[in-house]
Formats: structure tokens, C-alpha cells, sequence
């Protein structure tokens, strides 16, 4: 079965850094690049960062840029996501994400496999 | 990174059809085919419903169907039924190789 679990979450407080993790299962995760989005209560959806399936390309959302950092390993089979210098306005649900690949191969722009989430508070 | 306008709700009778709008710039919607849609319910994961402005991956019923003019794609729900009453975001690629969703819409069925 296709699956990602994060964990990772928890309260932290401002200024402190917390690392989220994404596991995979079910699919050959060295041949996908993966995402986090994340949504705050009650608020839509943010994307957060790609990193390729290699990990030698990275994006990032302005608002986590040079604060939050992409990584994988793929002999775990894992993304991380480290968040450093954390805000309350980092308050979310972080999900991990992975491109859809269309039934000719074709990798898409959109993300078909989600995982649960794990919730992070930024709180003193 | 703005997020895309989404209208923050729509709503129709059953069997109706509803049209959300996902408004953009010409640095995200108006230049790729690479929007997508998603549905939402409460404390749950998002769902693909729409790839490439208009394409549905298997699974997705046929009521649901996509479309762009310019800065602008479009997620249509014809014959509106009782299950599709969820939230509903937009996403597309971005001149910076990022993504930018949209503001959400939620759907209420009559």
C-alpha cells in the first residue's frame, strides 16, 4: 500500500528548532521528489518546500526560506523537514507530499499522495 | 508568493452544477498548463481531483471537471451531490519553481 507517515510534531517554543520526518512505504521513493505543505487552524493549504529525488535541488517558500531546510535519505526512505528559528506563524499541520505520475509515466505538477500530517505549535 | 483568489464559498441544490474560480497572475495560472484542484473535509488530507487544468487521475468521477482562460482556471462540479461538500484549493506551478495554492472554497450542498 502507497503510504507516508510523518511525525515530528510537537509544541515548541519561538526561536527553537523541531525536525519533522516523512517515512514512505509502498512505492520506490528514490524516484520521486517530494514535498511538505503545511496548513495553520483553521487557514488553507501553504506549500513549503520541494527537494528532488536525488536531493540536489531544493525550493522553498519565501516565507521558510533561510529558515527551513529540505533533506531525504533514501536508503531510509525518509524526508525531513528542519525548522529552525520557528514563529507562531509556523503553527500548522505539515503534510508531506509526492508528485502524481500520470498513467503514461509523466510526472504532473499536482500531488496525489498525502500523508496524515503531524501538528506543530510554535507557543511560549 | 500571493496565494491564488479563490471565492471563500459556493453553494447549490443537489443536481445543480457549481463553479469555483482560481485567479492568478502571469507568473503562476497564466503561464502553464499546471493547475491543479483538491478536495478537503475536515481533519483529513487533501485529495487530487484535477491535474493540468483539466485532466482527472482514475477515480474521480466525471462530474468533476477543469478549465483555464488566461489567469483564471476554473473547477466545475456538475450534478452536485451530498459527498462533494468539502473544501475545495487550487495549485499551480510557479515562475520561481514553486507552488502556490489557492485561498480554499468551501462547497455547501442545499
Amino acid at each position: 500500500q502507497v503510504q507516508l507517515l510523518e511525525s515530528g510534531g510537537g509544541v515548541v517554543q519561538p526561536g527553537r528548532s523541531l525536525r519533522l520526518s516523512c517515512t514512505a512505504s509502498g512505492f520506490t521513493f528514490s524516484s520521486y521528489p517530494m514535498h511538505w505543505v503545511r496548513q495553520a487552524p483553521g487557514k488553507g493549504l501553504e506549500w513549503v518546500a520541494l527537494i528532488s529525488s536525488d536531493g540536489s535541488n531544493k525550493h522553498y517558500a519565501d516565507s521558510v526560506k533561510g529558515r527551513f531546510t529540505i533533506s531525504r535519505d533514501n536508503s531510509k526512505n525518509t524526508v525531513y523537514l528542519q525548522m529552525d528559528s520557528l514563529r507562531s506563524e509556523d503553527t500548522a499541520v505539515y503534510y508531506c507530499a509526492r508528485y502524481y505520475y500520470d498513467s503514461g509515466g509523466y510526472q504532473t505538477d499536482a500531488f496525489d499522495i498525502w500523508g496524515q500530517g503531524t501538528t506543530v505549535t510554535v507557543s511560549s | 508568493q500571493s496565494a491564488l483568489t479563490q471565492p471563500p464559498s459556493v453553494s447549490g441544490s443537489p443536481g445543480q452544477s457549481v463553479t469555483i474560480s482560481c485567479t492568478g497572475t502571469s507568473s503562476d495560472v497564466g503561464s502553464y498548463k499546471r493547475v491543479s484542484w483538491y478536495q478537503q473535509f475536515p481533519g483529513t488530507a487533501p485529495k487530487l481531483m484535477i491535474y493540468e487544468v483539466s485532466n482527472r487521475p482514475s477515480g474521480v468521477p466525471d462530474r468533476f471537471s477543469g478549465s483555464k482562460s488566461g489567469s483564471t482556471a476554473s473547477l466545475t462540479i456538475s450534478g452536485l451531490q451530498a459527498e462533494d461538500e468539502a473544501d475545495y484549493y487550487c495549485c499551480s506551478y510557479t515562475s520561481s519553481s514553486t507552488y502556490v495554492f489557492g485561498t480554499g472554497t468551501k462547497v455547501t450542498v442545499l
